[in-house]
């Protein structure tokens, strides 16, 4: 069955400073989701990606959705404290969701 | 987007028993998703349920232990049956909305 992996499982950031998150699928997505959970609460979309290729910015995050539609990457720029939680990507294949394992990201201030 | 009420928020229940968990939408969905997420875990879809026919579940999971009612477009139910300590998780209603899904605010079980 389909598979999806992200890395790193955790992060560890400084206050102000960016990071990267990737996940890889292993089969083609029709579009690929990413979702914040905060400590204590539920996933909360964030975007979508359909496009090969496709990114898309809001605000300090930029997430890409690669040529092969396999994988995507999610940066976060100036990271503050607000940015804690848990990010997860989600590959769709026909109607169901397959949630990457997350990257549960701390900020140290 | 869509608002989902979910209940109970959490529960602490003997092992040997069962737990129903409700999710009500604030419009008419096709497809309401069941998800378990166990601690410190990754979501792991449980099954999908329509209205008016059987629910779908998914590998490892099986109507027996985890058995779900759709009686209309708008509401589900997912019991969780014969519980023991391993079933201890969070539990997710989810629905499909034009771009992503909205998730209820979980039911946080833990099986003593």
């Amino acid at each position: 069955g389909q598979q999806v992996m992200q890395i790193p499982q955790y992060q560890h950031v400084q206050e102000g400073e960016d990071f990267t998150t990737y996940c890889n699928s292993s089969t083609t997505l029709s579009n690929i989701q990413w979702y914040k959970q905060r400590p204590g609460g539920h996933p909360v979309f964030l975007i979508q990606l359909v496009k090969s290729g496709e990114v898309k910015k809001q605000k300090r995050l930029t997430f890409q959705f690669g040529e092969a539609k396999k994988n995507s990457s999610l940066h976060i720029t100036a990271t503050q404290t607000t940015d804690v939680g848990t990010y997860f990507c989600a590959g769709a294949a026909g109607n169901k969701l397959t949630f990457g394992g997350g990257t549960r990201v701390l900020v140290k201030p | 987007s869509a608002v989902i009420s979910q209940k109970p928020s959490r529960d602490i229940c003997q092992r040997g028993t069962s737990l129903t968990i409700q999710c009500q939408v604030d419009s008419q969905v096709t497809m309401m998703f069941w998800y378990r997420q166990q601690p410190g875990q990754s979501l792991t879809l449980i099954a999908t349920a329509n209205q008016g026919s059987e629910a779908t579940y998914e590998s490892g999971f099986v109507i027996d232990k985890f058995p779900i009612s759709r009686p209309n477009l708008t509401f589900s139910t997912l019991t969780v049956s014969n519980m023991s300590p391993e079933d201890s998780s969070i539990y997710l209603c989810s629905v499909e909305r034009t771009a992503g899904y909205t998730f209820g605010s979980g039911t946080r079980l833990t099986v003593v």
